[in-house]
């Protein structure tokens, strides 16, 4: 089955500043790479997405970059504010059905100092 | 309207006690996952169902058994409560080739 990693498992930056969090996944037959927020004591929110046959996808601040073949993604995230403080799971799953399982990685603990 | 809700959304019970914890999507997916959120904030997928059939079992205890009687729906049965239990289980649905939506979550405490 497929396995996520994902690091650093916590990340500190001054406001302003850029952060970067790397994945990695197991199973070359998965397509479909969302990253998710999760602000204390909330649910986790798809922030951004990347499907296999794009290389790079944009949003504002937040981008996220697939490299398919080293089987790694990465999220970027310029100019950080402090709401952007949360936790940030990558996952990775295979679509065209429905009943794919959406792995996530171990999550990373963001903090964005003022 | 709230897209995945589940109930109750906070759950403080005594060691050996059986609980239910309650999930609804309005979205018309097709499947439904419980997902259990332990202290270190990892997201262990607990179970999938597709048009209320069952897909993923992740080696959860025979203790939890969920049961979805509709597509919309998907309940989770915990039997005989332990104190390893304590965590915030989610609830999520997902349509073919989209985003999953998930629950508020419910902080289950054991005592």
């Amino acid at each position: 089955g497929e396995n996520v990693e994902q690091h650093p498992s916590t990340l500190s930056v001054q406001e302003g500043d850029s952060a970067v969090i790397k994945c990695t996944y197991s199973d070359s037959a998965s397509n479909y790479f969302p990253w998710y927020k999760q602000e204390l004591g909330k649910r986790p929110q798809l922030i951004i997405d990347i499907r296999s046959n794009v290389g790079e996808k944009k949003d504002q601040r937040i981008a996220v970059t697939l490299n398919k073949t080293a089987k790694h993604f990465s999220l970027h995230i310029t100019e950080t504010q402090p709401e952007d403080s949360a936790v940030y799971f990558c996952a990775a799953t295979l679509t065209g059905t429905s009943y794919g399982k959406l792995t996530f990685g171990q999550g990373t603990i963001l903090t964005v100092h003022p | 309207d709230t897209a995945v809700s589940q109930t109750p959304k906070y759950l403080v019970t005594q060691m050996g006690n059986d609980k239910s914890i309650k999930c609804e999507q309005n979205l018309g997916h097709d499947t439904m996952y419980w997902y259990k959120q332990d202290s270190k904030k990892f997201l262990k997928i607990m179970f999938s169902y597709n048009n209320k059939e069952l897909i993923i079992n992740e080696t959860v205890p025979n203790r939890f058994s969920p049961k979805s009687p509709d597509k919309a729906h998907l309940n989770l049965h915990i039997n005989s409560l332990e104190l390893g239990d304590s965590a915030v289980y989610f609830c999520a649905s997902r349509g073919a080739g989209t985003r999953a939506f998930f629950g508020q979550g419910t902080r289950l405490t054991v005592v």
